[in-house]
């Protein structure tokens, strides 16, 4: 089995441009999610996906951050007009789930975005 | 809301020395579950355990062996002859009714010859 992929692995873009992730989660995993991770922090989560229904929202992920799961496989993360705070990694982690258990989270390696 | 404490941001061990990475954790959920993940410089996170708030039995894998007390709300983590490719940043992350993990800030660990 493959793992979680990303890509792109690396961006660096000017403050004000549109930026654009993707994720591709573990074959036959139903729930995607996306993590921002900053120097020395912990993960802090910022959404995620059953299927292609976006079940959460952090209050993190403001206007100008979007994701979408459009057909319950791959997902997008796009963050308009960047600005130097978004510089952070941004990680992706699948899981398979049944009703009414937890699931274990497995991680991509991750997109980092620099803002210059 | 919950919240994950590492107090160790870093330790450096010797090869061949054992040590011990701390996580206390707050919930006001009744069935939780703890997790360890190890993220070594490469970047990506590595999955390593899982523990639900109802077994409180001790795991042992390896090197590596976990101590749930749910008493002290703790659930550290030791790795026994440490080598150098344990060098990482290993996280400590808690869910319970929501599905998001929350994260602690990290312990790194330097093993060196």
């Amino acid at each position: 089995d493959t793992g979680v992929s990303q890509d792109p692995r690396h961006k660096i873009t000017k403050r004000g441009q549109n930026v654009t992730f993707r994720c591709d989660p573990i074959s036959e995993h139903n729930r995607l999610y996306w993590y921002r991770q900053t120097l020395g922090q912990g993960p802090e989560f910022l959404t995620y996906f059953q299927n292609e229904a976006q079940l959460e929202k952090s209050r993190l992920l403001s206007d100008r951050f979007s994701a979408e799961r459009p057909k319950g496989s791959f997902s997008t993360l796009e963050i308009q007009r960047t600005e130097q705070g978004d510089s952070a990694m941004y990680l992706c982690a699948s899981s398979f789930v049944l009703a009414r258990s937890t699931d274990t989270q497995y991680f991509g390696p991750g997109t980092r975005l620099t803002v210059l | 809301a919950q919240k994950v404490t590492q107090a160790q941001t870093e330790i450096s061990v010797v090869e061949k020395e054992d040590v011990t990475l701390d996580c206390v954790y707050e919930t006001r959920d009744t069935t939780y579950y703890l997790f360890w993940y190890k993220q070594p410089p490469s970047g990506e996170l590595v999955f390593l355990i899982r523990r639900n708030s109802f077994d409180e039995q001790n795991e042992i894998s390896g090197r590596y062996s976990w101590n749930f007390q749910k008493s002290t709300s703790s659930f550290n983590f030791t790795i026994t002859a440490s080598q150098v490719v344990d060098s990482a940043v290993y996280f400590c992350a808690l869910t319970g009714t929501a599905s998001k993990l929350t994260f602690g800030t990290g312990t790194r660990l330097q093993v060196t010859l």
